[in-house]
């Protein structure tokens, strides 16, 4: 198995241009997440999709993000507008849901995409 | 709620040394706790968990033994390596998918 797999890696762009980050989660794994990571507030949950579908969306910072996963191969995370303070690390992380025994909250991450907004 | 504390870092030893990275929580309910390692350059892995009291998860010579009397689940290793150099996250299962994280404890393990 592959991983999770984010693309690309690294992103510089300046602000105002849109930004779109990918992620392929592990097959058959039907929960996806993406999270940022930054020094000052650690890790951040910002989306989870359940079967494709957005279970919590409540960690997206405002309208300039928004998440889809059209199938379950597949999810996308774009900022539009981007601005400086977006700059992080941004990590795409599957899990397969299950009993709370058995599967769920171990989750595959990513490495991950740096993103510089100048 | 629920919440994760872990000691602050940097943590610097020499190799061959023993480690401990202290981690307790504050949870309702009986949730499952994991240790993740964040190697320089990569995203995290699961480096082991305990899904109910007195539960001792292994890995990799790391241990962690999860204590409901003292909301604890330090993580320790006997003789650390250089390699083990990392972020460490302690967290806590507060549902069926989302995880409250601690902030990340750095480890330096010098030759």
């Amino acid at each position: 198995d592959a991983g999770v797999i984010q693309s690309p890696r690294h992103e510089v762009t300046e602000m105002g241009q849109e930004v779109t980050l990918r992620c392929k989660p592990i097959s058959g794994h039907n929960s996806l997440f993406w999270y940022r990571q930054t020094m000052m507030r650690g890790l951040e949950l910002l989306i989870y999709f359940n079967n494709n579908v957005p279970i919590d969306d409540s960690g997206m910072p405002e309208d300039r993000f928004s998440a889809k996963m059209p199938n379950a191969s597949f999810s996308t995370l774009k900022i539009q507008p981007s601005e400086p303070r977006d700059s992080a690390v941004y990590f795409c992380a599957s899990s397969r849901k299950a009993g709370a025994l058995s599967g769920a909250n171990v989750l595959t991450f990513g490495a991950g995409s740096r993103l510089t907004v100048l | 709620g629920n919440s994760v504390t872990q000691m602050e870092g940097p943590v610097t030893l020499s190799e061959e040394a023993f480690l401990t990275i202290n981690c307790t929580y504050t949870a309702t309910g009986y949730p499952s706790l994991f240790w993740y390692v964040q190697y320089p350059g990569e995203g995290l892995q699961l480096l082991l968990k305990a899904t109910k009291a007195d539960d001792k998860g292994s890995n990799k010579g790391f241990e962690a033994t999860y204590r409901k009397e003292t909301t604890s689940f330090h993580l320790e290793k006997g003789s650390v390596q250089v390699s083990d150099s990392a972020v460490y996250f302690c967290a806590l299962g507060d549902s069926n998918y989302q995880l409250i994280w601690g902030a990340g404890t750095k480890l330096i393990i010098k030759p």
